[in-house]
């Protein structure tokens, strides 16, 4: 079973408008990270924003926020006010606690932003 | 802001030839990652390290691998005999603990071909 599943594969936004990027996993660890990373056509990964399962409130760095909703697994990535840099690849990342460092990437989902 | 960096940012290899990627990951930070990515498919766990050794790693990890920290700044990745599928990118990443809720910071990657 798909650990961490993105089932977007591409995602279209007009400039100024917000977008949701889905992100559903599982785990049966009750300890665990949830991070989205951005990868920009030049390729690099770059950390986006982190949510712990044991957070109470939903993670925001500035125009990035999760809509973390536990008990259905999910993991959103909302990116609100969309800019024409924003397009790129976005990764959904989980790292488990317990006796594991690895992240474990989703498939990823294409933004493009148009004016 | 500190970041990893990486060397070089493309390496073209000939089948069976030895590769060694670099990595001069943050300075304060503990924890040593090498992640892998095929073009147009997901990120994927090579390898973890830490003091001097490895702490865990994937099945993609065989033999021809192998991790080395040779001073206090670099961490390498070396590719012994290196074959067709091993063209990648190749992410070398860095944490400060070890834990679920601490975030991998990753380099720029190296674009690794192999003809």
């Amino acid at each position: 079973a798909q650990k961490i599943t993105q089932t977007q594969p591409g995602m279209f936004v007009q400039e100024k408008e917000a977008v949701t990027l889905d992100c559903t996993y599982d785990t049966s660890d009750p300890s665990y990270g949830l991070f989205w990373y951005k990868q920009p056509s030049s390729g690099e990964m770059i950390f986006l924003i982190y949510q712990g399962s044991y957070d109470q409130q939903n993670a925001t760095e500035g125009r990035y926020s999760l809509n973390f909703q536990k008990a259905r697994k999910s993991a959103n990535l909302v990116i609100s006010a969309s800019q024409l840099g924003d397009s790129a690849m976005y990764f959904c990342a989980m790292r488990e606690a317990q006796n594991t460092d690895k992240l474990i990437f989703g498939t990823g989902t294409r933004l493009q932003v148009f004016p | 802001e500190p970041e990893v960096t990486q060397t070089p940012s493309h390496q073209v290899t000939q089948m069976g030839q030895e590769v060694i990627l670099r990595c001069v990951p943050i300075s304060n930070h503990l924890y040593f990652y090498w992640y892998r990515q095929i073009l147009g498919q997901k990120v994927e766990f090579l390898v973890s390290f830490y003091n001097n050794e490895i702490s865990e790693k994937s099945e993609i990890f065989d033999d021809q691998f192998s991790v080395e920290r040779p001073d206090g700044s670099n961490f390498t990745l070396k590719i012994r005999s290196t074959k067709l599928e091993d063209s990648a990118m190749y992410f070398c990443a860095s944490s400060v603990r070890r834990s679920d809720t601490d975030t991998q910071y990753f380099g720029p990657g190296t674009r690794l071909t192999v003809l």
